[in-house]
């Protein structure tokens, strides 16, 4: 089964600059999350997707954060314009849901995408 | 509000040592889920256990051993034997529900760097 992808692994760009991160997950995964990782510090949730709907963003900066789940399937986090404590990894996650008695409540994440912001 | 505090930064011991990592909780929900997932440095964060706070069993898995006890809102995790192969981030997480297989907004601790040396 192949896991979470994200892509670029790497993204290093000037302040004011734009950039976007993809994340395709698990095939038949429901729920996507993304999460902000900076250094030194544990993961803080910036959006969960259902489907294609937003279950929680309340955490995400929207004058310059956005994120999209169109088709329900793979997502895309895009900051424009850049500051310099944007800089972070930004993993993307995905988990099942309504799974009956198997209910883990586990995520699967992915590799994550690492940005420095100059 | 959430809150998960992972007070040792870093922690560095000899293979086949045993190693505690502490974390403590805090949160005023009565039903309550909490993780422990491992981040390699190729940085995608992998499950390791949940558990509920209904349910106050210690658990044990190979050489991983979770001991929870909700009296002093600790839920701490003993690797015995460790080896280099441990060496991660190790990171505590809270979640205050688990919706159809889904758990809602993670809040993680700020991790502890286990560096297992021979």
């Amino acid at each position: 089964e192949a896991g979470v992808a994200q892509s670029p692994r790497y993204k290093i760009i000037e302040k004011r600059q734009s950039v976007a991160f993809w994340c395709n997950p698990i095939s038949g995964h429901a729920t996507l999350y993304w999460y902000q990782q900076i250094l030194g510090q544990g993961p803080k949730l910036l959006i969960q997707f259902q489907n294609n709907g937003v279950v929680d963003d309340s955490q995400l900066p929207k004058d310059r954060f956005s994120a999209e789940r169109l088709k329900g399937v793979d997502s895309t986090l895009k900051i424009q314009p850049a500051k310099l404590e944007d800089s972070a990894v930004y993993l993307c996650a995905s988990s099942l849901r309504g799974q009956g008695a198997r209910v883990t409540g586990e995520l699967f994440f992915g590799e994550g995408s690492r940005l420095t912001v100059l | 509000a959430q809150k998960v505090t992972q007070a040792q930064t870093e922690i560095s011991v000899v293979e086949k040592e045993d190693v505690t990592l502490d974390c403590v909780y805090e949160t005023r929900d009565t039903t309550y889920y909490l993780f422990w997932y491992k981040q390699p440095p190729s940085g995608e964060l992998v499950f390791l256990i949940r558990r509920n706070s209904f349910d106050e069993q210690n658990e044990i898995s190979g050489r991983y051993s979770w001991n929870f006890q909700k009296s002093t809102s600790s839920f701490n995790f003993t690797i015995t034997a460790s080896q280099v192969v441990d060496s991660a981030v190790y990171f505590c997480a809270l979640s205050e529900a688990i919706l159809g297989g889904t758990a809602s907004k993670l809040t993680f601790g700020t991790g502890t760097r286990l560096q297992v040396t021979l």
